[in-house]
């Protein structure tokens, strides 16, 4: 079956770093996405992992390794915007065509 | 460019009622796809749609359905609404299901009373 874990919840202080885990047991494995969500609002594309590794942009970084089925989201010099839900969806291609396949989300709150 | 843009943006219906929901993707972009998002639940992949066919389907019944016409726009229609559809539906437009970027829209946010 398809199975994408993430903690529900997080907290952390504004300026700190935050890593926000994902798990997945999926088929068709072809590709990592994370996304940013505030209350009320559409998701936000965050990044795309395809490769284990590491990719960064600004602020935001996301590892993957493909074989322990296994991404993060890291978040630095945090800031109160920063505070929404973190949603890991897995591309899959199972079934010959391409679909997202998204986790519950972490709800993350930045405090002062 | 224009975003994604999804109607109505807020909709209530009664139980057994039908509802149509409307999604127009970013121009160029030919692959639409649907999810039913509720707080327990998260993100629930209804169906994608390219160039006008349905190519993947997600576990719902089949009072959930959906279309997409030649400018790509693309609806879908619950019938015999339930309670429990009450929900916010996204769509995603992307170039392609292997795009390695999809936008979406605000949703629509549907209550069944």
């Amino acid at each position: 079956g398809q199975n994408i874990d993430q903690p529900t919840e997080m907290t952390a202080t504004e300026g700190a770093i935050v890593q926000i885990n994902c798990t997945y047991q999926t088929s068709g494995f072809n590709g990592l996405f994370w996304y940013q969500q505030h209350a009320g609002e559409a998701p936000t594309f965050l990044s795309y992992n395809v490769l284990d590794g590491l990719e960064e942009k600004g602020r935001f970084s996301s590892f993957l390794s493909r074989s322990k089925g296994y991404s993060y989201l890291l978040l630095k010099e945090l800031q109160m915007k920063d505070s929404a839900s973190y949603l890991c969806a897995v591309r899959s291609d199972s079934g010959g065509y391409n679909k997202l396949i998204f986790g519950a989300g972490t709800r993350l709150a930045v405090h002062p | 460019k224009a975003g994604v843009t999804q109607t109505p943006r807020y909709l209530i219906k009664t139980r057994g009622q039908q509802v149509t929901l409307s999604c127009s993707p970013i121009s160029g972009h030919r692959s639409v796809s649907w999810y039913q998002q509720t707080p327990g639940q998260g993100l629930q992949f209804l169906f994608e749609y390219f160039s006008e066919t349905q190519r993947n389907k997600g576990n719902f019944p089949g009072r959930f359905s959906g279309r997409q016409f030649s400018n790509s726009r693309s609806e879908m229609n619950v019938s015999t609404l339930e309670l429990g559809d009450s929900a916010l539906y996204l769509c995603a437009s992307s170039l392609g299901s292997g795009a390695t970027e999809a936008f979406f829209g605000q949703g629509t946010r549907l209550t069944v009373v």
